[in-house]
């Protein structure tokens, strides 16, 4: 079976570019997490969503950063504009509940110069 | 308080050892535990969930103590490939799961 799937593995940009993160969770999942990790901070969940509406998005650390989930099989973190700030590794995990274990993406290595 | 506080370690031991971690959360109304194992450069996965009577996975052994609020990973005959970062996961109903800043834990030969 296919886990969840992220794309880009790796992006490396300017800072004042937009970058768009994609993930499909793993089919059946009705919830699906973004995070991101750093040597600091550790891993700090973003937003999440049920059934495609996002429930909690306190995370989102400001107005550059969005995301969308158009259906249950993909979803997109976008910055805009990027600064150096935000390089880190984001992950998208998805999960058939709440409180079931979640099940990770690969991770977007994000660096933005 | 942090919701989800673990040593961040790391922990040094040789071949063969037992190690353990714990792990303590602040929200009492905490239902449901688990422990992740996140390699270097890795995605974190689910090394084994945690029950309230504990429960064992060969060499890995996890408790629950709801009345100190503390989650542990027992770790016998630890290998080589046992070094990794472990994250303690917590959740209450209707909400997303907690990650602890997890453990380092370093195995030698």
């Amino acid at each position: 079976d296919a886990g969840v799937i992220q794309s880009p593995r790796h992006e490396v940009t300017e800072m004042g570019q937009e970058v768009t993160l994609r993930c499909k969770p793993i089919s059946g999942h009705d919830y699906l997490f973004w995070y991101r990790q750093t040597m600091m901070r550790g891993l700090e969940l973003l937003i999440y969503f049920n059934n495609n509406v996002p429930i909690d998005d306190s995370g989102m650390p400001e107005d550059r950063f969005s995301a969308k989930m158009p259906n249950a099989s993909f979803s997109t973190l976008k910055i805009q504009p990027s600064e150096p700030r935000d390089s880190a590794v984001y992950f998208c995990a998805s999960s058939g509940s709440s409180n079931q274990p979640q099940h990770f993406g690969d991770g977007t290595r994000l660096s933005i110069l | 308080r942090k919701e989800v506080e673990q040593d961040p370690g790391p922990f040094n031991v040789p071949e063969g050892a037992t190690v353990a971690f714990n792990c303590t959360y602040s929200n009492s109304a905490s239902q449901s535990f688990f422990w992740y194992r996140q390699d270097c450069r890795k995605e974190p996965k689910l090394l084994m969930s945690v029950y309230s009577s504990g429960n064992e996975d060969g060499r890995f052994t996890a408790q629950l103590n709801r009345a100190s609020q503390y989650i542990s990973l027992l770790i016998r005959d630890s290998k080589l490939s046992d070094s990794a970062t472990y994250l303690c996961v917590v959740n209450q109903a209707g909400t997303a799961l907690i990650f602890g800043k997890g453990t380092t834990l370093s195995v030698s030969s």
